[in-house]
């Protein structure tokens, strides 16, 4: 079945540090993929999407390039900053499929 | 203005008593999932519908009941609710690909 798995736990990282979350995906079709963040005492919400191969997406400083060679996705980030301290979660959709699979989140800590 | 709301934002429950979590959307979506929370477990997906009147099962189905009264409504109904129950419930609804998350319901079962 369909799933993405995320390699880091949690990552602490100094602010100007440079970010990279692995994401990695199985599905059987051709998915759209996505990154979500979620702040403390909210729920998640939508950072951007791809939909096909070399496809990038971004937003606020953060970018993902769909690569459906190796059934990736990581999220990077140049120069990470306190208030990126979140959870990031990597997940797929498919057109056949009612549902989108998340992956098990990433904490991403940056100290000042 | 929030587009996807719940109540309560937190509850209390004793073992075996009866919660039932509410779900409202103003985005006039037809779907809209529930979703259980726990620490180093990611989002685990309890149940979704995608129209009135019907609900569907996700991953982790078992001591939870969904109710799709209308299109704006969901609710998520612990029965007997048990201490492995305590976590945090988010609901969300979906257009495209894209999903819209509320704040999300403390659970805490004692």
């Amino acid at each position: 079945g369909d799933s993405v798995t995320q390699t880091e736990g949690q990552v602490a990282l100094s602010e100007e540090d440079f970010l990279t979350i692995h994401c990695n995906y199985s599905a059987s079709g051709y998915p759209a993929l996505f990154w979500y963040v979620q702040y403390p005492g909210e729920g998640p919400q939508f950072l951007f999407r791809a939909s096909r191969d070399k496809e990038k997406g971004s937003s606020r400083g953060f970018e993902a390039t769909y690569d459906k060679g190796t059934t990736s996705f990581h999220l990077r980030k140049a120069s990470v900053q306190e208030s990126d301290s979140a959870v990031y979660y990597c997940a797929l959709g498919e057109h056949s499929n009612n549902r989108i699979f998340f992956g098990d989140g990433t904490q991403l800590v940056v100290k000042p | 203005e929030a587009a996807v709301t719940q109540s309560p934002r937190s509850k209390v429950a004793v073992t075996g008593g009866k919660v039932t979590l509410s779900c409202h959307q103003t985005n006039n979506h037809d779907y809209m999932y529930w979703y259980r929370q726990d620490t180093g477990h990611g989002l685990r997906l309890i149940h979704y519908s995608y129209v009135a009147d019907s609900t569907e099962k996700g991953d982790i189905p078992d001591g939870y009941k969904a109710s799709r009264p209308s299109q704006e409504n969901f609710s998520l109904i612990l029965e007997l609710a048990s201490l492995s129950q305590t976590a945090v419930y988010f609901c969300a609804s979906r257009t495209g690909f894209e999903q819209y998350f509320g704040p999300g319901t403390r659970l805490t079962v004692l």
